[in-house]
């Protein structure tokens, strides 16, 4: 089955560090992915998503992802972090076709940012 | 802005119990989803609509159903509560690839 892995359950990361969450995805031959975040008690947002086209994917909030087919990956990446950044990340992938196309989620990379 | 609204942010209901969360969405959106949230295994996707009374199952539908009478509704019915059903339920539409969430709605069964 079609799946994303995100390997870092919890990460901390100083502010104004750089940052740097992974995801990897298995099979498709053109994966549609996605990052989502999800602040505490919220909904989750979209921040950025990959189709076609340059790899490097620009998004929301200063994150962007690149894409890299030859190590099945989906990194997302922000150059300085902010405290209001401690939120979850969520990578994704849509799969199936038409109307039933369904996206599938990672379980999750909760980042804490310490001062 | 899209808007995705569950009806319950938080409910406490007994084993065997009828449950129904309700979500509704204003954007004329086809697809519309059901996704629970536990800590550790990410969001699953219990079931999933793209059209009006049409409903497709998910990865985790067991003990779950749904109703789609109209556009903007998307209903899940826990037909008889259990403990493991305490979680966090989010709905979702979705537009051109992105899907866009409520707030959740959690569930605690007793």
């Amino acid at each position: 089955a079609q799946s994303v892995t995100q390997p870092d359950i919890h990460i901390t990361v100083s502010e104004g560090a750089s940052l740097e969450l992974r995801c990897n995805y298995s099979y498709g031959a053109t994966p549609y992915l996605f990052w989502y975040v999800q602040s505490p008690g919220q909904g989750l947002q979209l921040l950025l998503k990959y189709f076609s086209g340059d790899t490097l994917v620009q998004g929301i909030k200063g994150f962007e992802a690149e894409f890299k087919r030859s190590q099945s990956s989906f990194n997302l990446r922000k150059p300085s972090v902010h405290w209001s950044d401690a939120a979850e990340y969520f990578c994704a992938r849509k799969s199936g076709s038409g109307g039933y196309q369904k996206v599938t989620f990672g379980t999750g990379t909760k980042l804490q940012v310490i001062p | 802005d899209v808007k995705v609204t569950q009806s319950s942010r938080y409910l406490v209901k007994r084993t065997g119990e009828k449950v129904f969360l309700e979500c509704v969405q204003d954007m004329d959106h086809e697809n519309m989803f059901w996704y629970r949230q536990d800590p550790g295994l990410g969001l699953r996707l219990i079931y999933f609509s793209y059209d009006v009374k049409m409903k497709e199952k998910g990865d985790i539908p067991e003990g779950y159903s749904v109703s789609r009478e109209k556009k903007e509704r998307f209903s899940l019915i826990l037909e008889s509560a259990s403990t493991n059903q305490t979680s966090m339920y989010l709905c979702a539409s979705r537009y051109t690839g992105e899907l866009f969430f409520g707030e959740g709605s959690r569930l605690t069964v007793l």
